[in-house]
Formats: structure tokens, sequence, C-alpha cells
């Protein structure tokens, strides 16, 4: 089964860019994915396939990936941008999320 | 609009069962493949099993193998998971999900099973 590890926390002020790594042995071999989670509330999808933005999700988030890392950037963080973010992947027959990072933007 | 809603969650005992529902609607459930993702209280997301969208494939993290069972009737619109010999750590919001990492996915708002004595 996959293992995903993410850092447990990531405070940036408003204005800056916000990094968030996610590192694997499996992700040379598969897309990373991020949801991003408020409290509270169901996850939303914010990138997939490494770095395509689905509809509606603002240009300040990307996504990238290289080796063992994927990182997702939040680029101008604002402070609606507080939540929990999650890595995910999905094999042929192994799926898993990080661990989760939390951002704090103030 | 799409809505995903699960019903089924409460409280049981060590080593009961609870059988989890989702209503799918709005959307053609029959293409796409089903998934069923767990939190535990102030825990981060664990994805517990997915289904293909004809049920020939299923697929399951270790922790629940051989105790759940996850299913799917198309006809109905509706996903289901079968929880056997549940355990404490098995205490979670169950979100029940639509096409993991695809931006045409959704998720429910999740039901909330309590195992404890």
């Amino acid at each position: 089964s996959y293992e995903l590890t993410q850092p447990p926390s990531v405070s940036v002020s408003p204005g800056q860019t916000a990094r968030i790594p996610c590192s694997g042995d499996a992700l040379p071999k598969t897309y990373a994915y991020w949801y991003q989670q408020k409290s509270g509330q169901a996850p939303v999808l914010v990138i997939y396939e490494d770095n395509q933005r689905p509809s509606g999700i603002p240009e300040r988030f990307s996504g990238s990936s290289s080796g063992t890392l994927a990182t997702l950037t939040i680029s101008g963080a604002q402070v609606e941008d507080e939540a929990d973010y999650y890595c995910y992947l999905a094999g042929t027959s192994d799926f898993a999320f990080g661990g989760g990072t939390k951002l704090t933007v103030l | 609009e799409v809505q995903l809603v699960e019903s089924g969650g409460g409280l049981v005992q060590p080593g009961g069962s609870l059988r989890l529902s989702c209503a799918a609607s709005g959307f053609t459930f029959s293409s796409y493949w089903m998934n069923w993702v767990r939190q535990a209280p102030g825990k981060g997301l664990e994805w517990v099993a997915n289904i293909k969208q004809d049920g020939s494939e299923k697929y399951y993290v270790d922790s629940v193998k051989g105790r759940f069972t996850i299913s799917r009737d198309n006809s109905k619109n509706s996903l289901y998971l079968q929880m056997n010999s549940l355990r404490a750590e098995d205490t979670a919001v169950y979100y029940c999900a639509s096409a993991l990492g695809a931006p045409t996915g959704n998720w429910g708002q999740g039901t909330l099973v309590t195992v404890s004595s």
C-alpha cells in the first residue's frame, strides 16, 4: 500500500506563497491529486493529474511533481485558503491519502 | 444538481455490524467508480474501499479487508458498505465519493459511525 508523507502544518502570511509537499515512493509511477478540506466540510479537489486545476479553482493554486515529491503551491495565499490539504494517489489497486497538512494564513 | 447522501451511521458495540448506504442523484451513477473514505475525529482522510462501475472490481485498505464489503446497485443509484466485526478504531465519519481525483467527482456530507460499548 502507498505511504505518503506530508508536514503536519505550514504557516504563511496573507499574500505570501505557501508550498505544501507530499513525498512517496509511488509518485514517479502515478499522478498526484490534492484536496482542500475546510472545517466541518467535505473535501474539494483543487489539483488533479499533478498540475491540472478544476474549473472554479482560483489560479493561485498550482501543482507540480518531480521524482518522489509532489508540491501544492498557493501563490499569494488568502485568509480563505486556511484549511487542511491532502495529497492523494491512485494506482491500479492501491489508493491512499497523505496524512494532511494544516495551512494557517495569518 | 449532483447529490450523494449517506445514511446508516450510528452507535454500535465492538464486534457489531452496520450497513452504510449512499444514495446518488443528478449524475449517471453507473458510469463512475465509487469510493468510501473515512475520517476519524480530529484525524486525516483515509481511503477505505472502492468499486468499479459494474461491480467487477473491488479494492480495500488492508485494515478492513475481510471485515468490510463494498457493493452497489446501479438500478437504485446506490452504494453500500457492509461493516462487520467493528472495532473502536473504525469510529469515523464515512464519506461516499464518486470518481476520486476526477474534476467531475463529488462527495457526500458523511455519516458518523461510533464504535463503543
